[in-house]
């Protein structure tokens, strides 16, 4: 079946400008959570969904950073006013359900390039 | 709060074992265990769950001691395909179990 999707693989924008980015989780996988990955560093954690709603956005770095999930699949992250220090990989990932006894399934992640 | 890996990196003829140990400050509900290749997406191996439950591969084993909030990945008669970093994440016990905090990793590479 199909994995999770995220777009774009890539994505290089200037300093100060708003960018997006998209994940498609795996069909009827309702808990989807977002990581940020720095060179040489583990995935950390930004936001968990279950559903629809953000049940835990605590690791978002600060306002400029938004997601949503309108429709309970589709994610989009925003980051506005980007600056150098956001370039990272973006992954995003999906379970069954939001619990530890669940594997998380990644996709291949946004590449995020601030110049 | 972050979990601690070692060794950070582990070099490795083909047909050798290694293991790969992690170990968290913090009372565990379960610990994931994931392998990334450069530029890839991590992929999942195993999930070691508190009272003893496992989900995962058939050729990777894996250890939890819950009292010492440690575990281990085995991997025996290492093949080519396993270099890579490999990463535990750990979901702590209480009501936000569903958040994973990932070591730093380790690098492992398998030679001919």
């Amino acid at each position: 079946g199909a994995g999770v999707s995220q777009t774009p693989s890539n994505k290089v924008t200037e300093k100060g400008k708003y960018v997006e980015l998209r994940c498609d989780p795996i069909s009827g996988h309702t808990a989807l959570y977002w990581y940020r990955q720095s060179l040489g560093q583990g995935p950390e954690f930004l936001i968990y969904f279950q559903g629809t709603g953000a049940a835990d956005d605590s690791g978002l770095p600060n306002d400029r950073f938004f997601a949503v999930r309108p429709e309970g699949s589709v994610s989009t992250l925003k980051i506005q006013r980007t600056e150098r220090g956001d370039s990272a990989v973006y992954l995003c990932a999906s379970s069954l359900t939001g619990t530890g006894f669940y594997e998380q399934y990644f996709g291949p992640g946004t590449r995020l390039t601030v110049t | 709060q972050q979990p601690v890996q070692s060794p950070q990196a582990v070099i490795l003829r083909e047909g050798e074992d290694a293991v790969i140990n992690c170990s968290s400050s913090k009372a565990l509900y379960s610990v994931h265990w994931y392998r990334q290749k450069h530029g890839e997406a991590p992929i999942f191996l195993m999930i070691l769950l508190k009272g003893g439950e496992q989900k995962g591969h058939d050729k990777i084993s894996a250890s939890f001691n819950e009292k010492k909030q440690q575990s281990s990945l085995y991997l025996t008669a290492s093949q080519l395909s396993y270099s890579g970093t490999y990463f535990c994440g750990t979901a702590n016990s209480g009501g936000s179990n569903y958040k994973l905090t990932f070591g730093k990793g380790t690098l492992l590479t398998v030679n001919p």
